[in-house]
């Protein structure tokens, strides 16, 4: 168990619909990441948090947005969702934010499927 | 460019036998971290080995080493004793100086199958 949370574990819905993604840290960790997991595409980095604020973008789509919390909990928002995103999707986070050390700790993933 | 290739998309080993998992990076920092991750069929990612680009040794856990050749830009999984739970996707990642989340990258993954 990395001590990362992520919820739900698996999600299925329309094309179309709109999903929230949520995502609680380790304790003591500022940094958040997502990440997309595709059968074709592997892992695709798409957005980083530190202490609230956005420090990096990726491959992430308009269609997609994030926020971290006061609290360092992330939510990853896809809306007009396609079957393309159908995927798993990772959160991370890390200490030592910065560093050549920083070490990525995973949580468990929410595995999305569109139908 | 890719920073990080890993040749073997897969690879089959004998349970008890040891297996290298190759990793080539490509970095013009000085100061850089490596790292292998353990993806099995239940999905989370598992963090294994750390290495330094500035540590001496090959980092060690456990049944797990990393070759680190500086010089080549390589930075290989070795697990010894293999066993039948070691079945996994198998990811190279290096993280470089500064403070973007984008510094840090993956390999696209080596599968890894230990037959009994």
């Amino acid at each position: 168990d990395s001590g990362v949370t992520q919820t739900p574990k698996h999600l299925i819905t329309a094309t179309g619909q709109r999903v929230t993604l949520r995502c609680s840290p380790r304790s003591g960790d500022l940094s958040v990441y997502w990440y997309q997991q595709s059968l074709d595409q592997g892992l695709q980095f798409l957005i980083q948090y530190y202490n609230g604020e956005e420090r990096a973008k990726g491959n992430i789509l308009e269609r997609f947005s994030a926020q971290q919390f006061p609290d360092l909990h992330s939510e990853l928002n896809l809306s007009s969702l396609e079957l393309g995103d159908s995927a798993l999707y990772f959160c991370a986070s890390s200490t030592r934010f910065g560093s050549v050390r920083e070490t990525q700790y995973f949580g468990p993933g929410t595995r999305l499927l569109v139908l | 460019a890719q920073k990080i290739t890993q040749t073997q998309p897969g690879m089959f080993v004998q349970e008890k036998e040891a297996v290298t998992l190759d990793c080539t990076y490509d970095t013009s920092d000085q100061s850089y971290g490596l790292f292998w991750y353990k993806q099995p069929s239940s999905g989370e990612m598992i963090f294994l080995i750390y290495q330094g680009s500035y540590d001496e040794q090959n980092a060690t856990e456990g049944r797990y080493s990393l070759n680190f050749q500086k010089a080549r830009k390589s930075a290989n999984l070795v697990i010894s004793a293999s066993q039948l739970g070691d079945s996994a996707m198998y990811f190279c990642a290096m993280r470089e100086g500064g403070d973007y989340g984008q510094n840090f990258v993956f390999g696209p993954g080596t599968r890894l199958s230990v037959l009994p």
